[in-house]
């Protein structure tokens, strides 16, 4: 278990270009989710992904935003023609379904932030 | 629709104090309810995780307690210590369908020694 993995940890550009960041979470855990958050304030839900389906989006997820985990494995985040809005800490997080039981705990990233210039 | 409130937005204690953070929610209708901490540009650490038909959950030097009808619960932090701090976030699952998490602010803690 080598713990949620996200990359690349900084990410500076211009505004409106476009940005893709990838999680890699804990092996075997099907359900991967995406959050923001901006300073001084908690995680905001984006969306999340059960096995290779995504099953919510947050209204938060304008479309610009677009996420992805083709295989069920990692998942990736792209933004198109990014906004000074933007700039934020994206976090992922992924848990797994054990037995039906919900009462998972989710396991974090260190997050990838983003700052538009 | 669910909302999470923490108070107090920042605390400083001195080291050794024994010292409660409160976290209140507009929903009753919950799964459990989990408490993170964050440290400066990382990730969140989960430190306990209530379930919603329990009352408290215990590690170490943290004691969490829930009460679902109130909308209610606390962090107990017990002999506080510098390493202690951090922001701590609580955060509600509200259905078991999706499993998403909606947070509070947090409560930023710091320790001095």
């Amino acid at each position: 278990d080598t713990g949620v993995s996200q990359d690349p940890r900084h990410k500076i550009t211009k505004r409106g270009q476009n940005v893709t960041f990838r999680c890699d979470p804990i092996s075997e855990h099907n359900r991967l989710y995406w959050y923001r958050q901006t300073l001084g304030q908690g995680p905001e839900f984006l969306t999340y992904f059960q096995n290779e389906a995504q099953l919510e989006k947050s209204r938060l997820l304008s479309d610009r935003f677009s996420a992805e985990r083709p295989k069920g494995s990692f998942s990736t985040l792209e933004i198109q023609r990014t906004e000074q809005g933007d700039s934020a800490m994206y976090l992922c997080a992924s848990s797994p379904i054990g037995g039906g039981d919900p009462n998972q705990p989710q396991h974090f990233g260190d997050g990838t932030r983003l700052s538009i210039l | 629709k669910q909302e999470v409130t923490q108070i107090p937005a920042a605390l400083s204690v001195p080291e050794g104090e024994n010292l409660v953070l409160n976290c209140s929610f507009t929903d009753s209708a919950i799964y459990n309810l989990q408490w993170f901490r964050q440290d400066p540009g990382k990730g969140l650490t989960s430190l306990l995780l209530i379930q919603s038909s329990q009352r408290e959950q215990t590690s170490g030097r943290l004691n969490a307690s829930l009460d679902k009808s109130s909308g209610r619960s606390t962090l107990y932090i017990a002999a506080s210590q510098p390493g202690d701090s951090a922001t701590y976030l609580c955060a509600v699952r509200g259905s078991s369908n999706t499993g998403k998490l909606i947070f509070g602010q947090g409560t930023t803690l710091q320790v001095k020694p």
